[in-house]
């Protein structure tokens, strides 16, 4: 039980263009969900966390306009890199938890690539 | 700041032989620390974690190992095999306004060599 997929796995996008990642729990209601970004050789930074039907909390430093997070259920939820540009290139992944509980259940990424 | 950094960068060990990989943290008020897996291309994978007021905890091939004193955390892995071969991260769990949040550290590549 819990699991976590993304959509795309990948995906390769045109500089200025906008791209949508979804993430979704399978096998259960999730609370919370959050969104993290990984630079190649570099750790998880956490961008924002989102509750289902509400507002997302933003990270110091990540742009809500330029990363628009939708909660909208408690099995999914989507970000959207806005005018995408290529220092945007990253890859995605998002997490889940259920109960409000300790344990975050990740999903496999989603690795973009703008050019 | 808050912050939770490794020593090693990378370590490199013989197939059969245990591994230790070390990560030192400066918050005190984690309520648990957790150690990750991350195999290239995925996402990561909980291997074990530990709550804060322990010093010692063992799961199947691997045992983390928390020294409050000197804000220090290990991870053992016991007889490495080669699909251990991966990106190790700790991580620090803390419960804030309405949720845990993890604050990872930077991470050590573990190659197994046959």
């Amino acid at each position: 039980g819990a699991v976590v997929s993304q959509h795309p796995s990948w995906v390769i996008c045109k500089s200025g263009t906008s791209v949508k990642i979804e993430c979704r729990s399978l096998d259960f209601q999730a609370t919370t969900m959050f969104w993290y970004r990984q630079f190649p050789k570099q750790s998880l930074m956490l961008m924002a966390t989102s509750n289902e039907g509400s507002k997302a909390t933003y990270e110091q430093g990540v742009e809500k306009d330029k990363f628009l997070i939708n909660h909208a259920s408690l099995t999914l939820s989507t970000l959207t890199v806005t005018s995408a540009h290529p220092e945007d290139s990253s890859f995605y992944i998002c997490s889940a938890n259920r109960d409000r509980g300790r344990e975050q259940y990740f999903g496999p990424g989603t690795r973009l690539t703008v050019t | 700041g808050e912050s939770v950094g490794l020593h090693l960068p990378t370590l490199s060990v013989q197939e059969g032989d245990n591994s230790i990989i070390n990560c030192a943290y400066s918050n005190s008020a984690s309520d648990y620390f957790i150690w990750y897996k991350q195999e290239s291309g995925k996402g990561p994978q909980f291997i074990i974690d530990i709550r804060s007021n322990m010093d010692k905890r063992q799961g199947q091939r691997v045992t983390v190992l928390l020294n409050k004193t000197v804000k220090h955390l290990s991870l053992q892995i016991a007889a490495t095999q080669p699909g251990d071969s991966a990106v190790y991260f700790c991580a620090e769990n803390k419960y804030g306004g309405s949720n845990y949040k993890l604050t990872f550290g930077k991470g050590t590549l573990l190659t197994v060599n046959p």
